[in-house]
Order: C-alpha cells, then structure tokens, then sequence
C-alpha cells in the first residue's frame, strides 16, 4: 500500500529552527513535495526532492533519503506567519502526475 | 503565465442535493487535471484525475463522478449528496511532476 507520515503537531518559538519529518512507502517513486497551506488556504509549493540530497531554498530546506524513505522539511529563523500545516507527499508515477499526501503537520510558532 | 479557477469560493447544500464544481486552466496545453479532498484536520485525499479530454481515473469509490469536457475544464459532480461529502474540494494541474492548486471550495452539506 502507500503510506506517508508525519508528525500531526508541532511548536516552536519564532527565531528558532524547526524540522518536521516525513517517511514514505509507495509503490513508486518520482519525487517528493512539500507544501505550506495557511488555514483554510490552497497549498504552495514550497520544494521539490528527487534525488538524494539537501536542497535550500532561502529560509527552508528539504533532505531526502531515498533509501531510507525518509525526508524532512527544515525551516530556519521562524517567522510568526510560519504558523501553518505543512504537507508532505511523494509522486509515485512519472506518468499521471498524482500525488500522495500525508496527512500534515500544524505548525504553530509562540512569540 | 497558466492560472487555475475554481468556483465557487463556499457552497451549502442541502443532503440529497446535486453539485457541480467546475475547474478551468489556461495558459497551458493538455495538463493533467487533479481533484482532490481535504477533510477538517487532515491531508489531501485524490478523488479523480485526468490526462486528457474524457480520460477520468477514480481513486476512490465514492458518491462523486468527474468529467472533462474540454481540455482545460475539468469538472466534479454529484447526484445526491451526503453528509460526509462535507470538504475543501481543491482542483490542480501538473506540469513536469509539480502540482498547482485552485483556491478551492468549501463544501458544507446540511
């Protein structure tokens, strides 16, 4: 089956750093997202992984694992409007584009 | 640039009552079309998705159809709804593995 997970809630203290993790098992593999989405918002794209490895992108970072099926989201100088859930999903297929979401992280960030 | 449209924003509807939620793309040739639910508190559950004009795949069997009448509309359907059709509703295309959302709609079945 497929399967994703990832903690339901965190807290952090703004200007700190956080890391919220996601492990996957899927039938397939073409990538791994995560997505921001402030409450009662769409999501947005905030990265993309597909091969093993750190990729930054300003304050937030995303690692993965393949072999591990593993990876995580790191957010760095934490801003108030950080507060959101964060959402992990894996592509299993490169031919129909569909993903596979966990079921999010809330975020919430105390001053 | 492409764009995705989504109406309406919020419905309530009777139980028993029909839906239609349409979606439309532009700025973009053949996509893969996506609809996806969000219960309250939980991630993102794909309902049907399209690779082309009528091409629907159902993940789910539920009380919902899907259909795409033209290649950048793709549209969610219901004869009578339930209850626990209740959801964030959100359409999405992809391009090159990468998903983008609509704004979505907030469906409250009464």
């Amino acid at each position: 089956g497929q399967n994703i997970d990832q903690p339901t809630e965190m807290t952090a203290t703004e200007g700190a750093i956080v890391q919220i993790n996601c492990t996957y098992q899927t039938s397939g593999f073409n990538g791994l997202f995560w997505y921001q989405q402030h409450a009662g918002e769409a999501p947005t794209f905030l990265s993309y992984n597909v091969l093993d490895g750190l990729e930054e992108k300003g304050r937030f970072s995303s690692f993965l694992s393949r072999s591990k099926g593993y990876s995580y989201l790191l957010l760095k100088e934490l801003q108030m409007k950080d507060s959101a859930s964060y959402l992990c999903a894996v592509s299993p297929s490169s031919n129909t584009g569909k993903l596979i979401f966990g079921q999010g992280t809330t975020l919430q960030v105390k001053p | 640039s492409q764009t995705i449209h989504q109406w309406p924003a919020t419905l309530v509807q009777p139980v028993g009552s029909p839906l239609s939620l349409e979606c439309t793309v532009e700025g973009t040739s053949n996509p893969n079309l996506y609809w996806y639910r969000q219960a309250a508190g939980r991630g993102l559950q794909l309902l049907f998705y399209s690779v082309g004009i009528g091409q629907i795949s159902s993940e789910v069997p539920q009380n919902l159809s899907a259909s795409r009448p033209q290649d950048r509309q793709f549209i969610l359907s219901s004869k009578k709804l339930l209850l626990s059709d209740s959801g964030f509703y959100l359409c999405a295309w992809s391009y090159d593995a990468e998903a983008f959302f609509g704004q979505g709609t907030r469906l409250t079945v009464v």
